[in-house]
């Protein structure tokens, strides 16, 4: 069964600390991973997507790693701003070959609380 | 265009009622879905569309529901007899391919009393 799994489930920092949130993803065959930022009562946004041949990339404070072999990745967000606490989302893509639909296998994300 | 765009963002209803939430996914998409997400949980996938042809339902789908999008443009989610178990935000999303970055709407928030 394909899954995706995020640790830890919620995390506090202080603003101005860096973090890493964790996703370990059993979907295959693989296509590619995303990683989402969804602000309470709002709709998800796109920090970041990785296909099998990219271990990294960043947008802004926001950098991702993928490492296909042992199917993990991590968000790390540096120098935390008080807008950042929100639920992060890991979202992992899997080839449905013969169909046209890549299905979409999601976490139940890791909500980061920054505190003044 | 400024996104995928959702109507009503709130609505709370009495069991038992029917309810009918709008999307209007980013024009040149013509791939749109739909996802139901309960709080503290990840979305769960409801449906999918490639334009006006819905190529794929989740089990979580009930009779009670039923997805359209009957032009390839706009889609319509529909609750019959709504129960408090659907409860929920519903989630509309486009994308211009099949493994391409996925955009979503606001979310259209239910309330069953």
């Amino acid at each position: 069964k394909n899954q995706v799994e995020q640790s830890p489930q919620s995390l506090i920092i202080l603003e101005g600390k860096n973090c890493t949130l964790q996703c370990n993803y059993t979907v295959s065959p693989f296509s590619n991973l995303r990683w989402y930022k969804q602000d309470t009562g709002r709709g998800p946004v796109s920090l970041t997507i990785m296909t099998f041949s990219e271990n990294t990339k960043s947008n802004g404070r926001y950098t991702a790693t993928l490492d296909a072999d042992t199917k993990q990745s991590s968000l790390h967000i540096t120098a935390s701003q008080l807008s950042d606490s929100a639920s992060y989302i890991c979202v992992v893509s899997g080839n449905a070959g013969g169909t046209s639909y890549g299905k979409l296998t999601f976490g139940q994300g890791t909500i980061l609380t920054v505190h003044p | 265009d400024t996104g995928v765009s959702q109507d009503p963002r709130h609505k709370i209803t009495k069991r038992g009622q029917n309810v009918t939430f709008r999307c209007d996914p980013i024009s040149e998409h013509n791939r749109l879905y739909w996802y139901r997400q309960t709080l503290g949980q990840g979305p769960e996938f409801l449906t999918y569309f490639q334009n006006e042809a819905q190529l794929e339902k989740s089990r979580l789908l009930s009779d009670r529901f039923s997805a359209e999008r009957p032009k390839g443009s706009f889609s319509t989610l529909e609750i019959q007899r709504t129960e408090q178990g659907d409860s929920a935000m519903y989630l509309c999303a486009s994308s211009f391919t099949s493994t391409g970055e996925l955009f979503f709407g606001e979310g259209s928030r239910l309330t069953v009393l």
